[in-house]
């Protein structure tokens, strides 16, 4: 079965490092979402691309934050400077169109940040 | 901004005990979908309820659609240890995609 797939699954830094995600999507989904799930909340949505396009990503702290998915596929969100409160499992999901009503998003294993 | 609520947050129950988790927005939803994290995983889709009055069944979960479209509840009958985990609601707002997923409800069952 097709599934999502993300790295590093554990990533340990320094605040004011850099750190950065990858996301791989399952084959031929066109939607990407990155996901920001702090401990004992639900996920968070940072970013939605459609294709290589971004189509929400009003809640993407602009400042420290930024993701690409420059050929319509993988995609990398990236960290700098990261601060103590960015510690959280960051998510990557994918769906088939993201424009059906309800459409099953499918979740990567995600990558555990923990920001000392 | 739409907001999504789950009631309660944890649960206890002992192995053969029912169980329900209720989920309530502010806004009416286009359609209710609910995930299961398991600890230390990342959520997994159960099922997706569109219509008003929606009820759907998967083996002992039953899912319901409130008529106005604002809630929604999951019930488990005779819990099971494989049944831990953190169960979420998640719905759009009319006329979006993009679901907003409520805080969940950890079930704990204990043996």
């Amino acid at each position: 079965e097709a599934e999502v797939a993300q790295s590093p699954r554990y990533k340990i830094t320094e605040k004011s490092q850099a750190v950065a995600f990858w996301c791989d999507p399952i084959s031929g989904h066109a939607t990407l979402y990155w996901y920001r799930q702090i401990l004992g909340q639900g996920p968070e949505l940072l970013v939605q691309f459609q294709d290589e396009s971004v189509v929400d990503d009003s809640q993407l702290p602009k400042d420290r934050f930024s993701a690409e998915r420059l050929k319509g596929v993988d995609s990398t969100l990236k960290i700098q400077p990261a601060e103590l409160g960015d510690s959280a499992m960051y998510l990557c999901a994918s769906s088939l169109t993201g424009t059906g009503v309800g459409e099953t998003q499918y979740f990567g294993p995600g990558t555990r940040l923990l920001v000392l | 901004g739409q907001q999504v609520m789950q009631i309660p947050q944890y649960q206890h129950v002992q192995e053969g005990e029912d169980f329900t988790t209720y989920c309530n927005s502010s806004t009416t939803l286009s359609n209710i979908q609910w995930y299961k994290q398991r600890p230390g995983g990342h959520p997994v889709f159960l099922i997706q309820l569109v219509k008003s009055g929606e009820v759907k069944k998967q083996k002992r979960l039953t899912f319901q659609f409130g008529e106005a479209k604002k809630n929604s509840s999951l019930h488990i009958t005779a819990t099971q240890t494989t049944d831990v985990g953190t169960y979420f609601c998640a719905g759009p707002p009319g006329g979006s995609y993009i679901p907003t997923f409520g805080r969940g409800t950890s079930l704990i069952v204990h043996p």
